[in-house]
């Protein structure tokens, strides 16, 4: 098993390009998750889904959208990136009361 | 809402030393406990995790972890450090809600010197 994988590992982006992030899981968890990491503020939560076909927003949703097509993957999308949006990018998918979380994605916004 | 305080932001220790990293949450119902580890450049690894029954919490690498309710507090130990524990450690609150979120602390990063 792999996991949970994201990709890719490392973009930049200039202000007001989009790009879309995608999280695979192979483990077939319901609950998936998009969490951004910030120097001295941990992981904040941008959007969950509990099944396909299913997203919700978390503590930090705006300009982020995600969707959830198949089970196994959830995509982060940023329609009009802000410098502001410069972050480490962690997905999650949950097991029996556990989640489990992908390498990351270290994005940049000029 | 709950929340996770952690209150120390950077520990130093000599390796073979102890070491106790401090966690204190705030929620109204039994939360649900977890200590994650972040090397560098990488995810997050599971710990150790607290549900319910022995307030005492035997985890990966050595660790554990002790729930102390009239604390509020899940704090991580450590009887000896080794140099490959140099990492920044999460602490990490949850409940059984529909979807199961977690709330973190901002992180603890530890030094280990040699």
């Amino acid at each position: 098993n792999a996991g949970v994988t994201q990709t890719p590992k490392f973009r930049v982006l200039k202000t007001g390009q989009s790009m879309t992030l995608l999280c695979a899981q192979d483990m077939n968890h319901e609950y998936m998750y998009w969490y951004r990491q910030d120097p001295g503020m941990g992981l904040r939560l941008i959007h969950y889904s509990v099944g396909e076909g299913t997203t919700a927003k978390g503590e930090v949703p705006d300009g982020y959208n995600v969707s959830r097509l198949k089970k196994q993957n959830f995509l982060l999308g940023l329609e009009s990136a802000a410098p502001s949006q410069t972050s480490v990018y962690f997905c999650a998918s949950k097991g029996y009361n556990e989640q489990f979380f992908g390498p990351g994605t270290r994005l940049t916004v000029l | 809402a709950q929340s996770v305080t952690q209150p120390d932001i950077h520990i130093t220790v000599s390796e073979g030393a102890s070491l106790e990293l401090r966690c204190n949450y705030s929620y109204g119902a039994t939360p649900y406990l977890f200590w994650y580890v972040q090397s560098p450049g990488q995810g997050l690894q599971l710990l150790l995790k607290y549900f319910s029954g022995d307030t005492l919490v035997q985890g990966i690498k050595g660790f554990e972890a002790e729930f102390k309710r009239s604390q509020s507090s899940f704090n991580l130990r450590k009887p000896s450090v080794h140099w490959s524990d140099a990492a920044e450690y999460f602490c990490a609150v949850g409940y059984t809600g529909t979807a199961s979120k977690l709330t973190f602390g901002t992180g603890t990063r530890l030094q280990v010197t040699l």
